[in-house]
């Protein structure tokens, strides 16, 4: 069965830094691409950041120099590194299998939360 | 980017009915449109892939059409579990990964 479990969601400052973890099983992580995809508080879905099975990656414009995707396939865990966090950044993160296969795999997401 | 208009914003039908919901996108997605369901709390379920393909799981009276730049998703008979927020989203043009605003289909 395949499962996507989240975590390292916390309270931070602006300007701040957060590390988001996405432990996979069920399936090889590094055999697929995964996305992030975060959703603010009453707002709709927006994809954040990918990570392809080749390992090259891509970012949506606003997150671009500020976080980084990446994996570490012996522990078959995803993560997204999230600096210089703004308050625009505040929302419940998602790891999701996917997009060059349709989204079909969600976690049930980390909450992050930039305040001050 | 592409974008993906939904239509309507809101859907207010009664359980047994059929509902109809709509994404239009700014460019060809070709056929690669996806529909997701969402409940309060919870994350996204993919409902249909491809357009038209149901997804692993996802009774009958879901179906998906359209290519291009126009998609329906079809309800066909409306059970109360259905009541929830859909959203269409596309993977022909990323980055980025784009989705709809969103149907918001309740109770009346």
């Amino acid at each position: 069965e395949v499962q996507l479990l989240e975590s390292g969601g916390a309270l931070v400052q602006p300007g701040g830094s957060l590390r988001l973890s996405c432990a996979a099983s069920g399936f090889t992580l590094s055999t697929y691409p995964m996305s992030w995809v975060r959703q603010a508080s009453g707002k709709g879905l927006e994809w954040v950041s990918a990570i392809r099975g080749s390992g090259e990656t891509r970012y949506r414009d606003s997150v671009k120099g500020r976080f980084t995707i990446s994996r570490d396939t012996s522990k078959n865990t995803l993560y997204l590194q999230l600096n210089s966090l703004r308050v625009e950044d505040t929302a419940v993160y998602f790891c999701v299998r996917g997009p060059d296969e349709p989204l079909d795999y969600w976690g049930q997401g980390t909450l992050v939360t930039v305040s001050s | 980017e592409t974008v993906l208009t939904q239509s309507p914003a809101t859907l207010s039908l009664s359980p047994g009915e059929r509902a109809t919901l709509s994404c239009r996108a700014s460019q060809s997605v070709d056929i690669y449109l996806a529909w997701y369901q969402q409940k309060p709390g919870q994350a996204p379920r993919l409902l249909i892939y491809d357009a038209s393909n149901r997804a692993t799981g996802i009774p009958a009276r879901f179906s998906g059409s359209g290519s291009g730049t126009d998609f329906t998703l079809t309800i066909s008979s409306l059970e109360p579990e259905d009541f929830a927020i859909y959203y269409c989203q596309q993977r022909k043009n990323w980055p980025p990964v784009t989705f709809g605003q969103g149907t918001r289909l309740e109770i009346k």
